[in-house]
């Protein structure tokens, strides 16, 4: 199993509040990404790191936003969550040099915003 | 855009019987990456197999191995000795120098 830890594991929250999913791996991995999957659905890439002060944004629009000061440590924060934002959200990373660029993924948040 | 897809939506196959699971993609390149991920119910997403496009050679992982047709785009996945543990969503993917783009999955029931 690779050392990539998100937690919640789940989240039940009301619409409005404010929230963050921390996601932390102990690999010393670059790079790191964040998907959002819907139950028995494929995975969309809503945003990636490729290290410290490095953000991009995914194929998927989200509102959420997300940070990278450390180079564990890749939180994801959703100002006014939404009933929409309802999901699973899926933290990986990678090692940035070397070409097979194997993502490690974390056990995922099921987020669920009433 | 490079894409992937993955045709069939569920698969099931008896215990100890082997299976194929179905992917292509669609890109320009000429070396790149392909992997498949398994995900079980509520458990986290792990590699199954990693295919490098320059190795003619199919990669094998014990009971996994993979079909790789460069030419004609298409990366598919054997499990062989099929086992209840098996039991997850397949997700081929491809990767395209940023990121992973992945299928839409398959999922995979194995019957006792």
């Amino acid at each position: 199993e690779a050392d990539i830890y998100q937690t919640p594991r789940y989240l039940v929250i009301g619409t409005g509040k404010k929230i963050t999913l921390e996601c932390s791996q102990t690999m010393g991995h670059d790079k790191m990404y964040w998907y959002q999957q819907d139950p028995g659905m494929e995975l969309h890439l809503i945003h990636y790191s490729y290290g410290v002060n490095s953000t991009e944004k995914g194929d998927l629009s989200s509102e959420s936003t997300v940070s990278r000061i450390r180079t564990e440590h890749f939180p994801l924060t959703l100002e006014s969550a939404r009933p929409s934002h309802t999901s699973q959200y899926l933290c990986a990373s990678a090692r940035l040099r070397g070409s097979t660029d194997t993502q490690y993924f974390g056990p995922g948040t099921r987020l669920t915003v009433l | 855009a490079q894409t992937v897809t993955q045709s069939q939506p569920e698969m099931s196959v008896q215990e100890a019987e082997t299976v194929t699971l179905s992917c292509t993609y669609d890109t320009s390149e000429s070396d790149y990456y392909l992997f498949w991920y398994k995900q079980p119910p509520s458990r986290q997403m792990i590699l199954v197999i990693r295919q490098e496009a320059y190795k003619q050679q199919n990669a094998t992982e014990n009971r996994f191995s993979v079909n790789f047709q460069k030419a004609a785009k298409s990366f598919s996945l054997k499990i062989s000795d099929s086992q209840l543990g098996d039991a997850a969503m397949y997700f081929c993917a491809y990767w395209d120098g940023n990121k992973l783009v992945f299928g839409a999955g398959t999922i995979l029931r194995v019957k006792s």
